[in-house]
């Protein structure tokens, strides 16, 4: 069966120092990966996704996400973390034998920066 | 830019109640998705479309039906509300062509439906 796994509830980061918020997988094949981001009282945003190619992807915002196929992982990064980038990030999976748009999503980490 | 809209922020209703979430999108997109998102269990799948008049169930279909009479257009039916449907409902959609499964999902702002 297909998973996502974000083993952090929460990860708490001062601002200008680098964060990272990780993911990993489980899938049969190779996986489509993706990264929203959720602000209160919002729907979520596409962040960033991994289909194939370089293993360090670059998205809105200044995040990149890095895949590991050896690991299953799908770690978020961004260099020097601002304040506005507190929120709350979800990883999500796609099979390639996946019907069509569906996605499994992990449970969400939220991420906060401090001055 | 995609636009998912859905009709209401904010909905109060009773118990019993049959309650209509209703979401559209501009983008021609073929797939619509509804899920729930609740604190500490993420999103949960309830329904999908892949087009119109069609459905297929998701993980917690239980307690809901769906609508797709146009393709723009898809409505969450909630048959007879419980106290335990009180939660945040997201819509989403997402393109079929090209490369559909590399295609991400646009979600709505979402409705924060409340069950008295």
């Amino acid at each position: 069966a297909q998973s996502v796994a974000q083993p952090e509830d929460q990860v708490n980061v001062a601002e200008g120092n680098p964060l990272t918020v990780k993911c990993t997988y489980s899938v049969s094949g190779n996986p489509y990966l993706f990264w929203y981001v959720q602000y209160p009282n919002r729907g979520l945003q596409f962040l960033l996704k991994y289909i194939t190619g370089d293993n360090l992807v670059k998205g809105s915002y200044g995040f990149e996400a890095e895949f590991n196929k050896s690991q299953t992982s799908f770690h978020l990064k961004k260099p020097s973390a601002l304040v506005s980038d507190s929120a709350l990030y979800f990883c999500a999976v796609r099979g390639r034998d996946n019907q069509g748009g569906k996605l499994i999503f992990g449970q969400g980490t939220e991420l906060s920066v401090k001055p | 830019d995609v636009k998912v809209t859905q009709s209401s922020r904010y909905l109060v209703k009773r118990t019993g109640e049959k309650v209509f979430l209703e979401c559209v999108q501009d983008m021609d997109h073929e797939n619509m998705f509804w899920y729930r998102q609740d604190p500490g269990l993420g999103l949960r799948l309830i329904y999908f479309s892949y087009d119109v008049k069609m459905k297929e169930k998701g993980d917690i279909p239980e307690g809901y039906s769906v609508s797709r009479e146009k393709k723009e257009r898809f409505s969450l039916i909630l048959e007879s509300a419980s106290t335990n449907q009180t939660s945040m409902y997201l819509c989403a959609s997402s393109s079929q062509q090209g490369s559909p499964l590399n295609q991400p999902q646009h979600f709505g702002d979402g409705t924060r439906l409340s069950i008295l």
